[in-house]
């Protein structure tokens, strides 16, 4: 499987943007970028995913650069509820590949 | 939606005795996965299902770990006997299974909190 990198960790400033860099330079083509989230004591969540186009929801934005060998989750306006573990994943498709392989994330400390 | 269900919430048992955790997918979704997340390994895939089936178990770490889904609202993970390593956050989560992998957003529980003592 293709691997990520990320920061171990990072800071922001409530209400303040927050880019959260991912890379994944062995990505293949058919692999889609996810993102997910792991708030403290709890079961990670879904944020976002991609495939070459940048993708807004209403949680976040994902920039997927252009040769998609990184992309970069991007929180708006950070609150202190966006503290969490930030996990970038690469998911191929097909059928059966339901599975998602976790690296260590990136851990989003948030300040008043 | 209750979304998925887990229980017990935490467990404290003596090595060598018996563990069954459970868990109750989201109705209507056809995969389910258990996870196990420690300070040292982060998150880790143990297995997953398909419609009931087991498709991958390569993650179960030994043979003292087993699991199964009788039917699509339940499964259990079973650990037989315990040891003090097997201390974890133990994850399950569905996914609805039918838009294929790379596109199926998986729904996590709240967790099992494990220690073996």
């Amino acid at each position: 499987d293709a691997k990520t990198t990320q920061p171990n960790s990072m800071e922001s400033n409530e209400e303040e943007p927050v880019h959260l860099p991912c890379n994944h330079s062995t990505i293949s083509g058919t692999d889609y970028i996810h993102w997910y989230r792991q708030l403290p004591s709890q079961g990670p969540e879904y944020v976002i995913h991609g495939l070459t186009s940048n993708v807004n929801n209403r949680m976040a934005s994902l920039a997927i650069a252009e040769d998609r060998k990184s992309s970069t989750l991007i929180l708006h306006r950070a609150t202190l509820r966006d503290a969490a573990v930030y996990y970038c994943i690469l998911r191929s498709d097909g059928y059966n590949n339901n599975d998602m392989r976790f690296g260590a994330g990136t851990r989003l400390t948030v300040k008043p | 939606d209750a979304g998925v269900i887990q229980s017990p919430r935490h467990e404290v048992t003596e090595m060598g005795q018996e563990v069954t955790l459970r868990c109750k997918p989201i109705s209507g979704h056809n995969s389910l996965f258990w996870y196990r997340q420690t300070m040292m390994r982060g998150l880790e895939l143990l297995i997953y299902f398909n419609n009931n089936v087991p498709i991958d178990d390569s993650g179960m770490p030994e043979d003292r770990f087993s699991a199964k889904m009788p039917n699509a609202s339940f499964s259990t993970l079973k650990i037989q006997p315990s040891e003090p390593r097997d201390s974890a956050v133990y994850f399950c989560a569905s996914s609805p299974g039918t838009s294929g992998g790379a596109l199926d957003t998986q729904y996590f529980g709240p967790g099992t909190r494990l220690t073996v003592l």
